[in-house]
């Protein structure tokens, strides 16, 4: 197993540009989810999602979009990006006990993140 | 709604001694989990221990173990023997069971660890 995957690993945009965030993973979990991590501090849930065709926001989905359509996949969408949105973004997932595959393992598992920085 | 406290922005251990990374949370349940994740500086986020709030029992991991004192709201990490390898950053984070298994993070401690 990959386990989380997350592309691409650094980016830089110019204000008001527009793009996606790309997460997968292959453990055939229910639940994924987006934090940030802004400099020195702990990480802040923008979206989450209970399984495809269901998301939900989180602590700070201003400036963010989320879809997904299929278990694997659960991309992340700047469309206007701003200063603001300079961080380093992590992607999660997480199995339940129903979930094949899973083993069992309840805790989130996290992807290397994507250090976005916008000028 | 929840939060999670680390106020120490920074510590240093020497090499085979040990160190204690402090955690406060403030919640009105009386069920839920707390993690200690670390950080290393490739920034992936690694789950170091795992504790429920219903088991009195302190977990432990090999070096790593917890002091969670539930009517305090306290959850320490006691890292023993530490190594280079335990030089990273390390969040306490907080979590209900429902709600999605959302987490909520502390700002983290960083940990030095010199020769």
């Amino acid at each position: 197993n990959a386990g989380v995957t997350q592309t691409p690993k650094f980016r830089i945009l110019k204000i008001g540009q527009s793009m996606t965030l790309q997460c997968t993973q292959d453990m055939n979990h229910n639940y994924m989810y987006w934090y940030r991590q802004d400099p020195g501090m702990g990480l802040k849930l923008i979206y989450y999602s209970v399984g495809a065709g269901i998301t939900d926001k989180g602590e700070v989905p201003n400036g963010y979009n989320v879809s997904r359509s299929t278990t694997e996949d659960f991309p992340l969408r700047l469309e206007l990006a701003a200063p603001s949105q300079t961080s380093v973004y992590f992607c999660a997932s997480r199995g339940t006990r129903l979930a094949e595959g899973s083993g069992g393992r309840y805790e989130q598992f996290f992807g290397p993140g994507t250090r976005l920085t916008v000028l | 709604a929840q939060t999670v406290t680390q106020s120490q922005p920074e510590m240093s251990v020497q090499e085979a001694e040990t160190v204690t990374l402090s955690c406060t949370y403030d919640t009105s349940e009386s069920d839920y989990y707390l993690f200690w994740y670390k950080q290393p500086p490739s920034r992936q986020m690694i789950l170091v221990i795992r504790q429920e709030a219903y088991k009195q029992q302190n977990a432990t991991e090999n070096r790593f173990s917890v002091n969670f004192q539930k009517a305090a709201k306290s959850f320490s990490l006691k890292i023993s023997d530490s190594q280079l390898g335990d030089a990273a950053m390390y969040f306490c984070a907080y979590r209900r069971p429902g709600t999605a298994s959302k987490l909520t993070f502390g700002t983290g401690t960083r940990l030095q660890v010199t020769l």
